[in-house]
């Protein structure tokens, strides 16, 4: 248990629809990062956030958004949702210490995501 | 742009034998970080083993190992002894102090009884 959740884990909705996915990060890590997981693909770095403000953006689609509150959690919403968006989206998160464990990602067991 | 290749989309190890994982990276940068994950069937990512890139030691988990060539940016994984359970993807990742993770399209391991 890598000590990240996620909710929920599988999501079943339509096209056009508009879904929204949780992160808890590990307890004490500032850093929460969203990746997107196709069919029998890599992970695509989507966003990432650290103690509540947007720092990096990877290949997101402008219908995607994602926000990251005072307790740190994270949500990641997606609208406008199209069938090519069905995938597993995984959140990570790490702390920022300057130690090797402090560049160590911990990932979420993820959200399936499938649009019909 | 950093970028991670594995060149090996499949690959198939008789149980109790070696394989190796190929992975090369490109990037401008002197301090990085490289990291194994595991994928099983379950899909959760499974952290193998990491390396840090100012180490000229390689990293050595139990029967995992790496083989770290920073000259040439390459980062293969050997897998002793395979097992079994050792069947899963496998996916290379890059990574900037703090920053995000690159990872290659991913290795599927198969291992034979």
């Amino acid at each position: 248990d890598s000590g990240v959740t996620q909710t929920p884990k599988h999501l079943i909705t339509a096209t056009g629809q508009r879904v929204t996915l949780r992160c808890s990060p590990r307890s004490g890590d500032l850093s929460v990062y969203w990746y997107q997981q196709s069919l029998d693909q890599g992970l695509q770095f989507l966003i990432q956030y650290y103690n509540g403000e947007e720092r990096a953006k990877g290949n997101i689609l402008e219908r995607f958004s994602a926000q990251q509150f005072p307790d740190l959690h994270s949500e990641l919403n997606l609208s406008s949702l199209e069938l090519g968006d069905s995938a597993l989206y995984f959140c990570a998160s790490s702390s920022r210490d300057t130690s090797l464990r402090g560049n160590e990602q911990f990932f979420g067991p993820g959200t399936r995501l499938t649009v019909l | 742009a950093q970028t991670v290749t594995q060149s090996q989309p499949e690959m198939s190890v008789q149980e109790a034998e070696t394989v190796t994982l190929s992975c090369t990276y490109d990037t401008s940068e002197s301090d990085y970080y490289l990291f194994w994950y595991k994928q099983p069937p379950s899909r959760q990512m499974i952290l193998v083993i990491r390396q840090e890139a100012y180490k000229q030691q390689n990293a050595t988990e139990n029967r995992f190992s790496v083989n770290f060539q920073k000259a040439a940016k390459s980062f293969s994984l050997k897998i002793s002894d395979s097992q079994l359970g050792d069947a899963a993807m496998y996916f290379c990742a890059y990574r900037r102090r703090n920053n995000d993770m690159r990872f290659g399209a991913g290795t599927r391991l198969t291992v034979k009884p």
